[in-house]
């Protein structure tokens, strides 16, 4: 069974950094186009960035360009945000997803994980 | 960006009725060179991370129960629950995946009255 597991998740000062890391289960990692998606507590869903499949491709919502860039490491099955500046703004839960088909820039997201909590706060 | 527009924000629907959800796309999202709307659905329960629905606006994902049913093209879209269930109290989103950034309506809130 597809399975994704987030972790990285802390409390952090406004201007910290933070680091998330996504372990990816049962499914071929390198073949597949992988997102970040956040969500604040009681909200909506909020895109934040993709790598496509072989990371010759990045992309990065608006409200998070410059401060945070998405990595893979294909032979550990990993996603990786790198999150910098960070502010109040970017508290939220934190989801590594899975989007399908394979080698595929559009496609929908078919696998999520639990996610991870990201606090900003002094 | 496509903004998504879904309504309504929420309903209350009795359990074996039929709840309907809007979703509007602020430009086309069908593909010509295939046929295909860039549309999906996804179900968001209580503690839960979302799980898609609905793909490709109307191909119900595997495992995904035959009560639940999308429809429409273009721009305008429906997610149609034939029979409510109590399992299906939840908040549901669509999303359009044909232009970067992949981006979500504002959810509808499904609850049971």
């Amino acid at each position: 069974e597809v399975h994704l597991v987030e972790s990285g998740g802390a409390v952090v000062q406004p201007g910290g950094s933070l680091r998330l890391s996504c372990a990816a289960f049962e499914f071929t990692f390198e073949d597949f186009t992988m997102h970040w998606v956040r969500q604040v507590p009681g909200k909506g869903l909020e895109w934040v960035s993709l790598i496509t499949w072989d990371a010759t491709t990045t992309d990065y919502a608006d409200a998070v360009k410059g401060r945070f860039t998405i990595s893979r490491d294909n032979t550990k099955n990993s996603l990786y945000l790198q999150m910098n500046s960070l502010t109040t703004e970017d508290t939220a839960f934190y989801y590594c997803v899975k989007m399908t088909p394979p080698w595929s820039k559009r496609g929908p997201f078919d696998y999520w994980g639990p996610g991870t909590l990201v606090t900003v706060s002094s | 960006d496509i903004v998504m527009t879904q309504s309504p924000d929420s309903l209350a629907v009795s359990l074996g009725e039929r709840a309907t959800i809007n979703c509007k796309s602020g430009q086309s999202v069908f593909d010509s060179s295939n046929n295909k709307n860039y549309l999906a659905w996804y179900q968001q329960r209580p503690g839960q991370p979302p799980k898609l629905l609905i793909f490709w606006a109307s191909t119900r994902e595997s495992g995904v129960p035959d009560r639940f049913s999308g429809s429409g093209s273009g721009t305008d879209f429906t997610l149609t629950i034939s029979s409510l269930q109590a399992e299906d109290v939840a908040v549901y989103y669509c999303q359009q995946y044909d232009t970067s950034p992949g981006t979500f309506g504002q959810g509808t809130k499904v609850e049971i009255k």
